[in-house]
């Protein structure tokens, strides 16, 4: 199986600044690879998808982006957060079943 | 259109009780993939269990087991002699069987356990 590593585990910033999250995966070439955002006792939102790299899906509309420079490798950005990018961010990866890494939570102050 | 149903928002039994977790879904392809994740409180997913639509044998993993009934679109997951670490949101999730396998996630059943 797959191993998803994630950073940073915490993450505090302030309205207007930049985001940068990354995510690797090991144990596996050519992995589809997803973002996704969970909001406080909520369910799972998809947020983007990557079946290669360079190729980034967006399932909704929002300040944020993905990039995927590397098999291996996914980004999720944002140039400017809002109060509501605030969230749990979970990337996983993964063909039949996704595998999940441990998550970044984001508090946008 | 794809949909996954997991009406108890929120169950509580005592140590030892077996519980079970409903997941009701809704599709229009004929083959798909359903799971079962485990999100305890430091919130990564935990992966159980992924069933094919085409084989449709219950299956058990130690206390766990999974009963799936596509006539009925039910995929329903028992924990027998619940233990307190079996305390955790679990969600149900569908996904296609080809392309981008995109799973769509049920919101999750909040299983407290009490000693």
């Amino acid at each position: 199986s797959q191993t998803i590593h994630q950073w940073p585990a915490t993450l505090v910033q302030p309205v207007g600044s930049p985001l940068s999250l990354e995510c690797t995966v090991e144990g596996t070439s050519n992995p589809n690879l997803y973002w996704y955002r969970q909001a406080a006792g909520r369910g799972l939102q998809l947020l983007f998808y990557s079946v290669g790299i360079g190729q980034i899906s967006s399932e909704v509309p929002q300040n944020l982006s993905a990039s995927r420079p590397q098999d291996r490798q996914f980004i999720l950005s944002s140039k400017k957060l809002l109060l509501s990018d605030s969230g749990f961010y979970l990337c996983a990866g993964g063909e039949y079943e996704q595998y999940f890494g441990p998550g970044t939570r984001l508090t946008v102050t | 259109a794809q949909k996954v149903t997991q009406a108890q928002t929120e169950i509580s039994v005592v140590e030892k009780e077996d519980v079970t977790l409903d997941c009701v879904y809704e599709t229009r392809d004929t083959t798909y993939y359903l799971f079962w994740y485990k999100q305890p409180p430091s919130g990564e997913l935990v992966f159980l269990i992924r069933r094919n639509s085409f084989d449709e044998q219950n299956e058990i993993s130690g206390r766990y087991s999974w009963n799936f009934q596509k006539s009925t679109s039910s995929f329903n997951f028992t924990i027998t002699a619940s233990q307190v670490v079996d305390s955790a949101v679990y969600f149900c999730a569908l996904s296609e069987a080809h392309g981008t396998y995109k799973y769509i996630f049920g919101t999750g059943t909040r299983l407290k356990v009490l000693a």
